[in-house]
This record gives structure tokens, sequence and C-alpha cells, in this order.
């Protein structure tokens, strides 16, 4: 199972744009790459997933370079509500046990 | 949409005591999630369902937890007896598929063991 690497923690300030980065070498050929937001004493939220190159949302923006071998989670004009622990995965579906490391924690100063 | 809805959301138990969580999952989602969440660590799984069926119980404590999901919706999780080290939050989670690569998650419930 492929395994991701991405900072434990990231200070920000309001309105800046925010990219965290996520490490996966072994990703196979089937995994697409999935980030969570999750608040404190909630369950993680799905933000985005991609295979490659770029995909965008209303909340975010995920980057994956040619290789895969890493992808970079922006969040534009970050705001004090953004501040939460963002966990990247890297799943193919078809009943492969989802790995969650410890995710960034992210906090956004006014 | 309603979400995947828990219940209690807070517990306190004395150890040795037993303990069950409940979770209905979102209308027409065939995969049930639960997970084992310690403060500070990633959410890690104890139980998939497919349905009423058991997917991966792999991580499951199997001598002090049990998981049901009788008729293919609501499950429960069951502790008993409970320790100290399974203070954590619980997190149930479901998904459209077995394929599905999202999940959906409901809002945990505590549990603190003392």
């Amino acid at each position: 199972l492929a395994k991701t690497t991405q900072p434990i923690s990231m200070d920000s300030y309001e309105g800046q744009e925010v990219n965290i980065t996520c490490s996966h070498n072994n990703i196979a050929t089937n995994d697409y790459i999935t980030w969570y937001q999750q608040f404190p004493s909630q369950g993680p939220r799905f933000i985005i997933q991609g295979y490659k190159t770029k995909v965008t949302n209303e909340v975010a923006s995920l980057f994956i370079p040619a290789d895969r071998k890493s992808s970079t989670l922006s969040l534009p004009r970050v705001s004090l509500s953004d501040t939460a622990v963002y966990y990247c995965l890297v799943y193919a579906g078809n009943n492969r046990k989802l790995i969650w490391g410890l995710g960034t924690s992210l906090a956004v100063n006014p | 949409e309603a979400g995947v809805a828990q219940s209690p959301r807070y517990k306190i138990i004395e150890k040795r005591q037993s303990v069950a969580f409940w979770c209905n999952p979102i209308s027409g989602h065939a995969t049930l999630y639960w997970y084992q969440q310690i403060l500070g660590q990633g959410p890690k799984l104890l139980i998939q369902f497919q349905n009423n069926g058991v997917v991966d119980d792999s991580q499951l404590p199997k001598d002090r937890f049990s998981a049901e999901r009788l008729k293919g919706v609501d499950s429960t999780l069951k502790i008993q007896p409970a320790k100290l080290e399974d203070s954590a939050v619980y997190l149930c989670a479901s998904s459209l598929t077995l394929d599905s690569r999202m999940a959906f998650f409901g809002q945990g419930t505590r549990l603190t063991v003392v």
C-alpha cells in the first residue's frame, strides 16, 4: 500500500494562499490522490481528488506532476475557518485498505 | 441529503464496563466503515462492511470489540470490556460502493474510559 508523507504542521495568515505538499513515492498506477479536511470534534470531510495534472473545485486545487510521486493541495485566500487538519491519501478503491497518516495541522492566524 | 448519523456524541465509562455505538449511514450507501481515532493521530480502520457482510476486520481487537450490520443499513460497534487505551473518537463512515474513493464521515462518538 502506498504511504504518504506530509508536513506535521503549517502556519499561515488570513488572505494568503496555502500550499500543502504530500509525498507518495510508491504510488501505484491505479491510485488516486485524495485529500480530506478535519475540523476539531468532527469527522473528516472529502475536499478533492485527482489522478494527474490539475483538478480544481470550489474549495481547493490539486496539482499533480507527471511522475505522480507528489501532489500539492492549494487553498486560495485562507480564512480562520480553514484551520484544520488536512490528510493526503492514495487509494485505488477495489477494497484496498486506506492508511491514514498524521495529516498536516494548518493554523490560520488573523 | 442527510449525512452519516452517529450516537451518542460523548460517552464516559469506567474500565471493564461495556459500551455500544450506533451508526446510520447515508441512504443507499452499501459500504460502511468504523474507524478509531486517538487524539493527535489519523483515523485507523477497525472494520468495513459491504451491505451486511464483513469485508475487512483485520485491525479489530476481536477479544473485546464486536460490530454488526444485520440488515445492511444501521450498524453498532460494541466494546466489552473497555480498557483505558480505548479512549478515542469512534468514527463511522459510508460510501456508495466498495470501489468508491470518497467516504462520508459522521461526527463521531468521543469515548473516555476512566
